[in-house]
């Protein structure tokens, strides 16, 4: 079975600061780590992804994450925080050889405080 | 760009009827998903759908629902007797193959159970 936790139900920070939502994931195999961010009322907007190679991957909107194997860990960060980041953010695991089923975190509401 | 895109918007039924959302998946894609999300609660897996039949399902996805691929470009989720449980919103995805590749979600259908 595959999980993914996000220990964080809403993380506050400063426009400007450098922002981290956190993630770990659990899976048996190798796995594929994506980021999401959904607006109000919106669908989910892919932001990146890990399938192999570096560690660190960079996506859209300035945001970059690192995986880390030993760690089981996959954090969403950003060097410089903006008010137009204000979202709520899902963790997603997916695993080589499967259909490609996706489980997501519970999501983390990032607030960037003007 | 191409996109998912899902009908209707918002779905009000009352409990015991049926009803049945469509997504359009964008066109060159293989893979195709629902989703359903809880007010507050996390984005679950449904189904996914490949190569015209269930490929994964999830414990969720009970007798009550069923998903066709009736043309080439629309993709339906059916629902038989609706219960107040079912009150969410249900997003559809696609990808074009591989777990290693994203999926692109549409707006979502917000299905209200009376």
């Amino acid at each position: 079975a595959q999980s993914v936790a996000q220990p964080e139900d809403q993380v506050n920070v400063a426009e400007g600061n450098p922002l981290t939502v956190k993630c770990t994931y659990s899976v048996s195999g190798n796995p594929y780590l994506f980021w999401y961010v959904q607006y109000p009322n919106r669908g989910l907007q892919f932001l990146l992804k890990y399938i192999t190679g570096d560690n660190l991957v960079k996506g859209s909107y300035g945001f970059e994450a690192e995986f880390n194997k030993s760690q089981t860990s996959f954090h969403l960060k950003k060097p410089s925080a903006l008010v137009s980041d204000s979202a709520l953010y899902f963790c997603a695991v997916s695993v080589s050889g499967g259909y490609q089923k996706v489980t997501f975190g519970i999501g983390t509401k990032l607030q960037v405080i003007p | 760009e191409p996109e998912v895109t899902q009908t209707p918007s918002h779905q009000v039924t009352q409990m015991g009827q049926e009803v049945i959302l469509r997504c359009v998946p964008i066109s060159n894609h293989l893979y195709f998903y629902w989703y359903r999300q809880i007010l507050g609660q996390k984005v679950e897996f449904l189904v996914s759908f490949y190569n015209n039949e269930i490929s994964e399902k999830s414990e969720i996805f009970d007798d009550q629902f069923s998903v066709e691929r009736p043309d080439g470009s629309n993709f339906t989720l059916k629902i038989r007797s609706t219960k107040l449980e079912d009150s969410a919103m249900y997003f559809c995805a696609s990808t074009v193959r591989g777990s290693y590749n994203e999926q692109f979600f549409g707006p979502g259908t917000r299905l209200t159970v009376l």
